[in-house]
This record gives C-alpha cells, sequence and structure tokens, in this order.
C-alpha cells in the first residue's frame, strides 16, 4: 500500500515557465511533507518542508502548497531552469517522527 | 564540509557472500538511516539508529543487519546477499528526531549475481 504518491512519472518544461510536481498521501496522522531533488549519481538533496499548521512555504523559487482536506502537496519551480532537470520525491512523517515515507518520484526536464 | 560517506560506491558480489557497505558523518548527528531505492518504488527505508546503540527496522528490514557502536558510523550489513538485494542504496543523517533528512551520501549500487 503506498502511503505517499506521485503519480506523474515525468514532466517536462520550457526554461522560464513553471514546473508544478504533484504529491498525494493516504495516511491522515502525516503532519510533516518534505520535497528532495536527486541528480544521478549523487544522494537527494532536501529541498524544501511544510509542517501541517501551513499551507504554504516559499524558500526562493520554490514553493510547497499543502491541502490537507485533499491529502494533496505539489511543488511549484518558478521560473524553472536547466539545472533544475533531476528527480524530485515528496516524502511524508508523523512530527517528531524517526521515519519518512518517500513517493516513488518525478522526473523533470527543462528545456531550454 | 558536512558530509555523509559511503564506501564502496559501487559493489559487484555473488549470492551468498558477505559484505557490509559502510557510512560516516562528520557532523555529530544522532540520527542515521538507510534507504533502498529500487525502479518504481522511490525510497524505502530498511533501518535507522536515533543514536549509539539504538536501532530500529524501517519498512524493508528482510535480510539486512546495521549495527552503531559509534556517533559517526553506521554500517549495513548483508549477511547472505541474494538477488532481490541488488539496489541502489543511500545512508542519510540528521540531528535529532523530527526535522528533514537533512543529508544524503552519495549512494551505493550493489547488484548480486
Amino acid at each position: 500500500d503506498q502511503q505517499v504518491k506521485q503519480n506523474s512519472p515525468s514532466l517536462s518544461v520550457q526554461e522560464g515557465r513553471i514546473s508544478i510536481l504533484n504529491c498525494d498521501y493516504t495516511n491522515s496522522m502525516f503532519d510533516y511533507f518534505l520535497w528532495y531533488k536527486k541528480y544521478p549519481a549523487e544522494g537527494p538533496t532536501f529541498l524544501i518542508s511544510i509542517s501541517s499548521i501551513k499551507d504554504k512555504n516559499e524558500d526562493g523559487r520554490f514553493t510547497v502548497f499543502l491541502n490537507k482536506s485533499a491529502k494533496h502537496l505539489s511543488l511549484h519551480i518558478v521560473p524553472s531552469q536547466p539545472g533544475d532537470s533531476a528527480v524530485y520525491f515528496c516524502a511524508a512523517g508523523g512530527s517528531g517522527t524517526y521515519k519518512y515515507i518517500f513517493g516513488t518520484g518525478t522526473r523533470l526536464k527543462v528545456l531550454a | 564540509e558536512a558530509q555523509v560517506t559511503q564506501n564502496p560506491r559501487y559493489l559487484i558480489t555473488v549470492t551468498g557472500k558477505k559484505l557490509t557497505v559502510t557510512c560516516s558523518q562528520n557532523m555529530n548527528h544522532e540520527y542515521m538511516s538507510w534507504y533502498r531505492q529500487d525502479p518504481g518504488l522511490g525510497l524505502r527505508q530498511i533501518y535507522y539508529s536515533m543514536n549509539v546503540e539504538v536501532t530500529d527496522k524501517g519498512d524493508v528490514p528482510e535480510g539486512y543487519k546495521v549495527s552503531r557502536k559509534e556517533k559517526r558510523n553506521f554500517p549495513l550489513i548483508l549477511e547472505s546477499p541474494s538477488p532481490n538485494q541488488t539496489s541502489l542504496y543511500f545512508c542519510a543523517s540528521r540531528m535529532g528526531q523530527g526535522g528533514p533528512e537533512a543529508f544524503f551520501g552519495q549512494g551505493t549500487r550493489l547488484t548480486v549475481v
């Protein structure tokens, strides 16, 4: 049973446009959510997180939105750059958790 | 430089031959964990450790062992590797309970034939 789902395996976006990556979860106990970026031959890199007391968190070009009623979060990248081309993983866990559940990843390609 | 170091980066081995993948962090983090990444399955946690001598199972612990004798090191042991353990393995660390998995190692690509 996949508790965290990324239903789009891949996404292509033109440079300068917005990239929107989506993530759905099923466990209502999750209250802390994260996004990671992964380049080939490297480990994942933490990008941005959000707790359930917020519905939006921004860090530069990256914004994460959380819709608790829909059990859905999204990562917006504006403007998209070729260097953003990578696999993006969302992850979720309970507050104070030692354990996170990761999605299967979405491969983003930003076209120059 | 803050980092998590895994060794080896690549390993091809035969079924049943015991192996150890090492993981070391230089940030004095209390919490460390091991994940495996497989196509279509994302990252799945194998084991985690909250501190020295304190470890617990993640989602897919079967066939693996870990130890945490020192704070900086968290080796992953495959006593009798099988082909279904062919995967990409990542070690991660963070300061403590809560917060993101802050640092990941570069990964170990293991092939068991």
